[in-house]
């Protein structure tokens, strides 16, 4: 079936580092969904993409939709504790029934203060 | 906090037995989607209901099934459940299935432990 490549797999960096992490596809996403999740806690939206080379910004946060409609990055800007976590990117395929959507395998984020 | 929620928020249970967990989406919107969440395979999209009618499905086992009532609120209901189902269950909710109407909400999820 479809999947998702997402790298890395985890990453630990220093406060007031910045991030970037990218999901690549087989085959073409017409939607890219950015979600980060706390332990225990369900994922959370923080930004959606639906064209081909969009770049979208939320904050420190910035993402694009790739070229190609087969790929996505997220950068996160001077990171802050808070931003630990899980990030995943989520796409939905274009010749897709209904709204399901493709998850990547999850990116760890640990800041260190 | 999303607007969707789930019950209940942990359920611990044996080996054959049958749970039901309970999903409400956001106030407006339509669709519903569960999702199984574990160590091993990550976030896994199960089934989706768009205003009451089955709209997409994965990889479900037939052990597993869904419904939404006429309020939108929607059950899974997991039977003869083995150690493997053991994981964490969420439900999204969205206003449709495209574009900017396939903004997935997710609730807290629902903690399956199978003993």
């Amino acid at each position: 079936g479809q999947q998702l490549n997402q790298s890395p797999q985890s990453m630990f960096i220093q406060e007031g580092e910045d991030v970037s992490m990218n999901c690549t596809s087989s085959s073409i996403f017409n939607t890219w969904l950015w979600y980060k999740q706390d332990p225990g806690e369900g994922p959370v939206l923080l930004i959606a993409l639906y064209k081909a080379g969009e770049l979208t910004s939320n904050g420190r946060l910035t993402a694009q939709f790739g070229i190609t409609r087969k790929d996505s990055f997220l950068n996160i800007s001077a990171s802050i504790p808070s931003d630990v976590g899980i990030y995943f990117c989520a796409g939905q395929p274009l010749y897709n029934q209904g709204g399901k959507l493709i998850f990547g395998q999850g990116t760890e984020l640990s800041v260190k203060p | 906090d999303s607007g969707v929620t789930q019950t209940p928020k942990h359920l611990i249970t044996a080996t054959g037995q049958r749970v039901t967990l309970r999903c409400s989406p956001r106030s407006g919107d339509l669709s519903v989607y569960w999702y199984q969440q574990s160590l091993d395979q990550g976030l896994q999209f199960l089934i989706q209901y768009y205003n009451g009618e089955e709209r997409a499905k994965g990889n479900i086992l037939e052990r597993f099934s869904a419904q939404q009532f006429p309020d939108l609120h929607s059950e899974l209901n997991l039977s003869s459940l083995e150690l493997g189902d053991s994981a964490l269950y969420f439900c999204a909710s969205s206003v449709g299935t495209s574009g900017t109407y396939n903004e997935q909400f997710f609730g807290p999820g629902t903690r399956l432990t199978v003993l």
